[in-house]
């Protein structure tokens, strides 16, 4: 069965670079969130989109910007980034708000 | 305020022995209770959903149970490849973000 794909994989950049995360979700899904997760911690949801459109808010810092596009892809952009945004960023898809599926995560380190 | 509690924070298991992993909620109104198993460095991956007191559900050695205040996943007979840490999260009815506990690392030693 298809997953959520997330790209790319792993990512490093120095600080205050800009990075951007890519999620494709699974076919039919109309909803995609973004989490973040540190070591040892729960995920920390971000932002979510439900047919393109941005649905909730969570804890995403006013640096950070994303959007879902018409194939449905969404994209994470992050700026000016900081050591503290090292972390596992993962995306999920759901139809609706229905049981989430999550892509394999995007490990970004800052040095 | 909402939220969401598991424990224990970790269990060792042997092979073959075994145990339940708690997840205690306070919602508003419970829309959904979802469990999740994450390896490390992976994604969540998705288990179950419980939508009301009383349900159950199973999948090979694990079954999860819901009752108004908490969740139950029993895991029987585990085997080293159950090792993980498992995730709750409850949804409520009003707000759609999953409210997440913090996990419950399982440790099954051969």
């Amino acid at each position: 069965a298809a997953g959520v794909i997330q790209s790319p994989r792993h990512l490093i950049k120095e600080k205050r670079e800009t990075a951007t995360l890519k999620c494709y979700p699974i076919p039919r899904h109309d909803t995609v969130y973004w989490y973040q997760q540190g070591p040892g911690q729960d995920p920390q949801f971000l932002i979510s989109f439900y047919e393109k459109m941005q649905s909730d808010k969570g804890s995403i810092p006013d640096r950070f910007s994303a959007q879902q596009f018409s194939d449905y892809h969404s994209e994470l952009n992050m700026s000016s980034l900081e050591l503290g945004d090292s972390a596992l960023y993962f995306c999920a898809s759901s139809q609706l708000y229905n049981e989430q599926f999550f892509g394999p995560g995007t490990r970004l380190t800052v040095l | 305020e909402d939220q969401v509690t598991q424990s224990p924070e970790a269990l060792r298991l042997q092979e073959g022995e075994s145990s339940s992993l708690n997840c205690s909620y306070t919602v508003s109104g419970l829309r959904g209770l979802f469990w999740y198993r994450q390896d490390p460095g992976k994604g969540p991956e998705f288990l179950f959903t419980l939508y009301s007191a009383g349900e159950e559900k199973e999948k090979e050695r694990l079954k999860a149970t819901l009752t108004k205040k908490e969740s139950f996943l029993h895991i029987t007979a585990p085997k080293p490849e159950d090792s993980a840490t498992y995730l709750c999260a409850v949804q409520e009815k009003s707000n759609y973000q999953l409210i997440w506990g913090a996990g419950t690392k399982l440790i099954i030693k051969p």
